[in-house]
């Protein structure tokens, strides 16, 4: 079973800086989904990046990018130039090949920006 | 694209009441839904996987009894909490899968429903 880590249940960080939350994960397959999620305070899911395990370049959108090492099972989160309004809850989520079964979400990370 | 509605946002109730919350896939046909369940603080559970003109896969713990899903339409499943007890209030948000998706589309959620039972 696959199983999704976060070990920063929260986090602060000054308006305009960068911050990184952490994800680790734990797969026996080769070939999976790696997702981050954001929930504000409206509780909406919203995704915020993805990353597919056979490509080697992280992921990037805009102020959000990744750091995916395949061979350490992490994938954590970079937020460049933090706003206001990425204070929320984030989650990295995992989906095997066979998407449609087993996502698994993380516990979580509580990000407070400040102004 | 791929907006999932969700209703009722918001529900109080009775217990013992039976309670009906639906997710609608608006622009997209989805064959698979999703629903979960969060608890206050901490991160989303899945409960059942809903397959369009099957049967729900329920995840282990999981009544099947108290929480009946129907997936009827590629557009629309409901989940019916039934005799809810306080112990049922929580916030349930559905997700969707677009029909013939491929492996690395995300799912597109719902806006959740926050349920109270009195």
């Amino acid at each position: 079973a696959q199983t999704v880590t976060q070990s920063q249940p929260e986090m602060s960080v000054q308006e305009a800086e960068t911050v990184t939350l952490s994800c680790t994960y734990d797969t026996s397959e080769n070939n999976y989904y790696l997702f981050w999620y954001k929930q504000p305070p409206s509780r909406q899911m919203i995704l915020v990046i993805r990353q597919e395990a056979y490509k080697q370049q992280n992921a990037t959108e805009n102020r959000f990018s990744v750091n995916f090492q395949k061979a350490a099972k992490s994938f954590s989160l970079k937020i460049s130039d933090s706003q206001l309004g990425d204070t929320a809850m984030y989650f990295c989520a995992f989906a095997p090949d066979n998407y449609g079964q087993n996502f698994v979400f993380g516990p979580g990370t509580r990000l407070s920006v400040l102004p | 694209g791929a907006v999932v509605s969700q209703h009722p946002s918001r529900v109080i109730c009775k217990s013992g009441t039976s309670v009906k919350i639906e997710c609608r896939s608006l622009d997209f046909q989805a064959t698979t839904m999703f629903w979960y369940r969060q608890f206050p603080k901490q991160s989303l559970m899945l409960m059942a996987t809903s397959n369009e003109g099957s049967k729900a896969t329920y995840e282990q713990g999981v009544e099947k009894d108290k929480f009946l899903i129907n997936h009827a339409s590629l557009t629309l499943s409901t989940l019916t909490v039934t005799s809810a007890h306080p112990e049922d209030s929580s916030f349930y948000i559905c997700s969707a899968l677009k029909e013939g998706a491929l492996s690395n589309q995300p799912q597109h959620f719902g806006d959740g429903t926050r349920l109270s039972i009195l």
